[in-house]
């Protein structure tokens, strides 16, 4: 089945700084990429996602690469801001499963 | 319009009982997800419904645990004779179509608690 690992676990960056946060994935049939992001005791909310027939995608100020030959994509954030801080989770997919990270917890300091 | 619903929101209950915890999803999705998420960790998936059809089972971690729809809408999980490695939050996602073109729509969770 497919793994999904995701890097670093823990992550903090000056305001206005930028946030990287890497994920691999081993089933080169996995398709769509979503990111997540996780507020302390809320539930998960879809911030971005890309599918395989695109290597990059932006929205604002946070954009998602991906490298299929490598089996990697990646959550780029610029221009972190406070209310940024929060566990961000990638996930792989292909048809109907889903695979998750095991996440990032971002911490933007002011 | 109306998210994703789960309840309850919290549950604590004694190792050995059985608990249900149930989702409403967002009408018209025909797509339903059960993820466990343990404290601090990432998303484990559990259970996939397509309609009331559960192509994929494979995610539920023993016989203990079963999972049901019904009128392509609300679902319940079961958890039989739970045990206190049970103990996490339990989410539930809807989505339009599921697959490549379903974002998913999760719920609030059901903290379950086994003491």
């Amino acid at each position: 089945g497919e793994n999904v690992e995701q890097h670093p676990s823990t992550l903090s960056v000056q305001e206005g700084d930028s946030a990287v946060i890497k994920c691999t994935y081993s089933d080169s049939a996995s398709n769509y990429f979503p990111w997540y992001k996780q507020e302390l005791g809320k539930r998960p909310q879809l911030i971005i996602d890309i599918r395989s027939n695109v290597g990059e995608k932006k929205d604002q100020r946070i954009a998602v690469t991906l490298n299929k030959t490598a089996k990697h994509f990646s959550l780029h954030i610029t221009e972190t801001q406070p209310e940024d801080s929060a566990v961000y989770f990638c996930a792989a997919s292909m048809g109907n499963q889903f695979y998750f990270g095991t996440g990032t917890s971002l911490t933007v300091i002011p | 319009g109306a998210g994703v619903s789960q309840s309850p929101s919290n549950k604590v209950t004694e190792k050995g009982k059985d608990v249900e915890l149930r989702c409403d999803p967002i009408s018209g999705h025909t797509a339903l997800y059960w993820y466990r998420q343990r404290l601090g960790q990432g998303l484990e998936f559990l259970i996939y419904f397509q309609g009331n059809s559960a192509p994929d089972k494979s995610g539920l971690p023993s016989d203990r645990f079963s999972a049901e729809r019904t009128g392509e809408s609300v679902s319940t999980l079961t958890i039989q004779r739970t045990q206190q490695e049970d103990s996490a939050v339990y989410l539930c996602a809807s989505s339009f179509s599921g697959g490549l073109r379903g974002e998913q729509y999760f719920g609030p969770g059901t903290r379950l608690t086994v003491t």
